[in-house]
């Protein structure tokens, strides 16, 4: 099946700092999903890409498609306390018929000191 | 009142017992689907639903099974729970078509002694 690797598995940063986290995959997908988990909580929808290249924002939110369809980043600007939590890439290979789930990358855990 | 709701949000279990943990939806969603969250490991799919009739293995269907009694409803069972079950587990949604976004639900807490 398809493997994604997300990096870094946690980072620790000050409150104002970017963060920067991506996932890669051993295979292409048709769209890549960035979801964040709060403590106690299912993951919610952060960023949906749907065409390699696509470069989308949402608020200080960044995520980038890549050009391969192997990879995807996802940038947080100038981090506050709430975006503390847990980040997750997924990515989805529809073929037509269906599609059967998605992969997820195992997270990125996001800790920020005041 | 939340999109998808899954019952109930913590429970503590005995090895062997049977387990039912149920997902209830009202976006109208067709597609369903049961995850399971371990620590550093991510999602992993246990079962998939397209519809009422149609039920789909994922990565990690052994020891589990379900039931699609509704459009709205979609439940998991463990028949013989065991300690390695003890985990996060998760019921999502999708509209279907090329747009492929899940909704999840808030979570149960599943241990099993």
């Amino acid at each position: 099946g398809q493997q994604l690797n997300q990096s870094p598995q946690s980072m620790f940063i000050q409150e104002g700092e970017d963060v920067s986290m991506n996932c890669t995959s051993s295979s292409i997908f048709n769209t890549w999903l960035w979801y964040k988990q709060d403590p106690g909580e299912g993951p919610v929808l952060l960023i949906a890409l749907y065409k390699a290249g696509e470069l989308t924002s949402n608020g200080r939110l960044t995520a980038q498609f890549g050009i391969t369809r192997k990879d995807s980043f996802l940038n947080i600007s100038a981090s506050i306390p709430s975006d503390v939590g847990i980040y997750f890439c997924a990515g989805l290979l529809y073929s037509g018929g269906g599609a059967d789930g998605l992969t997820f990358g195992k997270g990125t855990h996001l800790i920020i000191q005041p | 009142d939340a999109d998808v709701t899954q019952t109930p949000r913590n429970r503590i279990t005995k090895t062997g017992k049977r387990i039912m943990l149920e997902c209830s939806q009202t976006k109208g969603h067709d597609r369903m689907y049961w995850y399971r969250q371990d620590p550093g490991l991510g999602l992993r799919l246990i079962y998939y639903s397209f519809d009422v009739k149609d039920i789909n293995k994922g990565e990690i269907s052994d020891g589990y099974s379900v039931s699609r009694q509704a459009q709205a409803k979609f439940s998991l069972s463990l028949e013989s729970a065991i300690p390695n079950q003890t985990a996060l587990y998760f019921c999502a949604t999708e509209s279907g078509g090329f747009y492929n976004e899940q909704f999840f639900g808030p979570g149960t807490r599943l241990t099993v002694l």
